[in-house]
């Protein structure tokens, strides 16, 4: 079946340096491609969404990129920081009718090296 | 605010017995949904509900009922558990239809032996 993946389980940066995740998706149909943070012991929180009609989002310290042709989406963090150290999801919001449910990847998980 | 609520936090299950996790949000969502995330996997959709007196099955509901009589909450049940219902659940809920932005519980760590 379709679904959202990621290339990478981990990756590991260092503190000031900026980090770039990436995600394999295959549903063409969504309408939106969104990331989301996992800290340690919590609930994923939202970072930023992208139109699927769109190429480039930017948020604060965060830009989304997405390719349609080869189905990539990535998530680039400028000046990484401790506080970014978590796993990060993709997720797509699928566009069938009545069906608006996220569906996540695997994850990344981040380690920002002090 | 609290936003969304899960009870229990934490819960160790025998095989065959049944239990009710139940979520609770405050923020006047229209859309509540179950997941369940286990050891190097993503997110997976149990049941969800675009509003009260609403379910709909997701990618893995077997093993699971739901309801959502009231909007704010939404109860996840398991009738018989099995070890392989042993998970992490996450509940969450959004404004609507075109909201990409969920809230999340803290999670409901559940153990079945």
């Amino acid at each position: 079946g379709e679904s959202v993946g990621l290339h990478l389980p981990t990756l590991s940066v260092q503190e000031g340096d900026n980090s770039i995740i990436n995600c394999a998706y295959s549903n063409s149909a969504s309408d939106y491609f969104i990331w989301y943070k996992q800290e340690s012991g919590k609930g994923p929180q939202f970072i930023i969404d992208i139109r699927s009609n769109m190429d480039k989002r930017q948020g604060q310290r965060v830009t989304v990129l997405l390719n349609k042709t080869v189905k990539h989406l990535s998530l680039q963090i400028a000046a990484t920081q401790p506080g970014d150290s978590a796993v990060y999801f993709c997720a797509e919001n699928k566009g069938d009718t009545g069906r608006r449910a996220l569906t996540f990847g695997s994850g990344t998980r981040l380690q920002v090296q002090p | 605010n609290a936003g969304v609520t899960q009870t229990p936090k934490f819960r160790v299950l025998k095989t065959g017995q049944s239990m009710t996790l139940l979520c609770a949000q405050d923020m006047n969502h229209e859309y509540m949904y179950w997941y369940r995330q286990d050891p190097g996997m993503g997110l997976r959709l149990i049941h969800y509900s675009v509003g009260e007196g609403t379910t709909a099955k997701g990618e893995v509901p077997d093993g699971y009922n739901v309801s959502r009589l009231k909007k704010q909450n939404f109860l996840l049940g398991l009738e018989s558990a099995a070890p392989s219902q042993t998970s992490v659940y996450f509940c969450a809920s959004s404004y609507g239809i075109e909201s990409t932005e969920a809230f999340f519980g803290q999670g409901t760590r559940l153990t079945v032996v």
